[in-house]
């Protein structure tokens, strides 16, 4: 199975600030990694997927790049609504796994 | 819009069954690769299980040979049956939805689309 990894796991962080999390898989995954936001008590939300494709509709102050094993998901501005936690997801093969989260508070 | 609605969580008792139910709406159902995936309390997302387009399945080694995913195109709903359930089972489950991907080939890929969840509770 593909071990996914994040870091920091938690960080703090004002509104206006740059902040960047980190994915590793336990092997390469090509550019089959996506990332979602998961607000308090709602459902997650896809914000990047391969790596570094913007979902529709998503802000573009979210940014991703990386490739095989290491990669990064960067939240330039932060807002209000990105106070939340941020999970990688592998979707090169099954069984799909997803990093623990990294948990941004203000 | 495109929405999924699930429904079917509640209490179940250890060994017990229950089913989920995920209706979709706004999109071509048979179209599209769906998914469960759930969150335990307190815990990160963990994916469940996953059925293609024609009717393959894939399941997480946690969930295999008790849970099992299927779809009605026909009613635009898709399910997961849960036998043999356990108190490690208790978790927002959500119904998802594959983007399209690149390859009408691929089963993987990201999720676009998520339901608003449904809670199961397994406890005596």
């Amino acid at each position: 199975d593909i071990q996914m990894t994040q870091s920091p796991s938690s960080l703090s962080a004002s509104v206006g600030e740059r902040v960047t999390i980190t994915c590793r898989a336990s092997q390469s995954i090509s550019t089959y990694l996506n990332w979602y936001r998961v607000q308090p008590g709602k459902s997650p939300e896809l914000l990047i997927y391969a790596t570094s494709y913007l979902e529709t509709g998503v802000s573009s102050r979210f940014s991703g790049y990386g490739t095989g094993r290491e990669f990064t998901l960067i939240i330039n501005s932060l807002q209000a609504d990105d106070f939340a936690t941020y999970y990688c997801h592998q979707s090169f093969a099954a069984p799909l796994t997803f990093g623990p989260g990294t948990k941004v508070d203000l | 819009e495109v929405q999924l609605l699930e429904s079917g969580g509640g209490l179940a008792q250890p060994g017990g069954p229950l089913r989920l139910s995920c209706v979709a709406s706004g999109f071509t159902f048979s179209d599209y690769v769906m998914n469960w995936v759930r969150q335990a309390p307190g815990k990160g997302l963990e994916w469940v299980s996953t059925i293609n387009t024609r009717g393959s399945t894939y399941y997480a080694d946690s969930v295999k040979g008790r849970f099992t995913i299927s779809r009605d195109n026909s009613k635009n709903t898709l399910y997961l049956q849960m036998n043999s359930l356990r108190a490690a089972d208790t978790a927002v489950f959500y119904c998802v939805k594959t983007k399209t991907p690149p390859l009408a080939s691929i089963d993987f890929y990201s999720f676009d689309v998520w339901g608003l969840g449904t809670t199961v509770t397994v406890s005596s």
